[in-house]
């Protein structure tokens, strides 16, 4: 079953930039997928899904500010001129068609300096 | 507009039983697999299990495979999560998610993701 790594925390100032990764494991690395939202005390919100080519597709309403990108089995969001409603944390997903089922990564809180 | 409903916060004691439920409107339910995800208290994301409303072909991760019942009523467009005898434990926010599904031609499989959320059920256990 694949395994989703990501930092627990990430922070930068308004208006700059951040970028979040999230890394598969070993033998995964072409793994398409999904990055989620939580603001605090709201439920998830679907972002993007993202294929180890780079490529993505956002979810309705999601911002421009928002982009994904790839390299090996790192999946990366980055977050562009970022705002306090940006601050929460932020989960990576996958899905192992072996088992048909899914993985979360464990979540990067992101504060808004 | 695509929602998932989820019905509202429980309270219960040690060894009750529940059910909580979440119905979807603006797709076709029955097109659509559903998941359930578990968030203890300022823990991470957990995935519980997924069930496909059409033919009720259910998947539960090996962490709460015999802990939890899910099922789905096709006819009122609604998934549920059950528990026969709670624990503290089990305190914790559950979501239900509708999984869309992308076929990845260069890996020859389907891609499951989760692209709409309910906004969540709290459940505290305690005695």
């Amino acid at each position: 079953q694949p395994v989703l790594t990501q930092s627990s925390s990430a922070s930068a100032s308004l208006g700059s930039s951040v970028k979040l990764t999230c890394t598969l494991s070993s033998g995964h690395s072409s793994y398409i997928i999904a990055w989620h939202q939580q603001q605090p005390g709201k439920a998830p919100r679907y972002l993007m899904k993202l294929e180890g080519s780079g490529s993505y597709n956002k979810g309705s309403g999601v911002p421009d500010r928002f982009s994904g990108s790839s390299s090996g089995a790192d999946r990366y969001l980055t977050i562009s001129n970022l705002q306090f409603e940006d601050e929460a944390d932020y989960y990576c997903e996958t899905w192992d068609s072996n088992t048909h089922g899914g993985v979360f990564g464990g979540g990067t809180k992101v504060t808004v300096l | 507009e695509v929602q998932l409903v989820q019905s509202g916060a429980e309270v219960k004691k040690p060894g009750e039983s529940l059910k909580i439920s979440c119905k979807g409107s603006g797709y076709s339910f029955t097109s659509y697999w559903i998941g359930w995800v578990r968030q203890m208290p300022g823990k991470g994301l957990e995935w519980m299990g997924i069930i496909h409303p059409g033919d009720s072909d259910t998947r539960y991760s090996p962490s709460f495979q015999g802990q939890v019942t899910i099922s789905a009523d096709k006819s009122i467009s609604t998934a549920y999560l059950q528990w026969s005898s709670l624990k503290a434990s089990d305190t914790a926010m559950y979501y239900c998610a509708r999984h869309d599904m992308y076929y990845y031609a260069s890996g020859s499989y389907w891609y499951y993701y989760m692209d709409v959320w309910g906004k969540g059920t709290t459940v505290t256990v305690s005695s």
